[in-house]
């Protein structure tokens, strides 16, 4: 059964930048389609960006100046970093997967993070 | 693409049938999907495709639309589905996500 998990700092300060792993099991991150969500406290969801092994990446323009992407087969596992935090970044952050490239819904998650922004 | 959902929150009773309805500012075809999300856990995908149900989700869900507007109906409400539900879109991205419904059991 597939499973995801998030793992990273908690706490990250203002400008510096947020790195979060996504460790997969019962899967290869060399197929399907990756990707990270977020959900600040109380509200709804954001999705930030897909990833597929072969090296597509495509990001929410929202946050493309910001956010990088990426993969590591060997170790079955992909990665967010995001740069220049503020207080707006605090959120529980989300790895999950998906099927399609287009038409992507997401059929596993992982149990999510949540990363605080504050000095 | 930008997603709607109403009612905002409702509370009904157990065996109530519920309908969400979620609209979209562009046509989406088909490609809309439903998930669920109890306090503290991820989203778990209930319907994709607007009215295909996910292996394992109880046949009391169930989904209907196309182009811009679409609706959940949960039938014959269990104490089990107090949760709060979110629309996406999967037509275009950067995918996005309603803001979802919270349905409270009276």
């Amino acid at each position: 059964q597939v499973q995801l998990q998030e793992s990273g700092p908690g706490l990250v300060k203002p400008s510096e930048t947020l790195s979060l792993t996504c460790s997969v099991s019962g899967d290869s991150v060399s197929s399907d389609f990756w990707n990270w969500i977020r959900q600040p406290a109380g509200k709804g969801l954001e999705w930030i960006g897909r990833m597929y092994a072969s090296g597509s990446i495509d990001y929410n323009p929202s946050l493309k100046s910001r956010v990088t992407m990426s993969i590591d087969t060997s170790k079955n596992q992909f990665y967010l970093k995001l740069r220049s935090v503020t207080a707006a970044d605090t959120a529980v952050y989300y790895c999950a997967r998906a099927d399609n490239w287009n038409d992507a819904f997401f059929d596993y998650w992982g149990q999510g993070t949540l990363v605080t922004v504050s000095s | 693409i930008q997603m709607t959902q109403s009612p905002s929150s409702l509370s009904a009773s157990v065996g109530d049938r519920v309908t969400i309805t979620c609209r979209a500012t562009e046509p989406l075809i088909t490609y809309l999907n439903w998930y669920q999300q109890k306090p503290g856990k991820a989203p778990k995908l209930l319907i994709y495709g607007a009215s295909i149900l996910q292996s394992g989700v109880p046949s009391r869900f169930s989904g209907s639309g196309s182009g811009t507007d679409f609706t959940l109906i949960i039938n014959s409400l269990q104490p089990e589905d107090s949760a709060t539900y979110f629309c996406q879109q999967s037509y275009s991205a950067p995918w996005t996500f309603g803001q979802g419904t919270k349905v409270e059991i009276k």
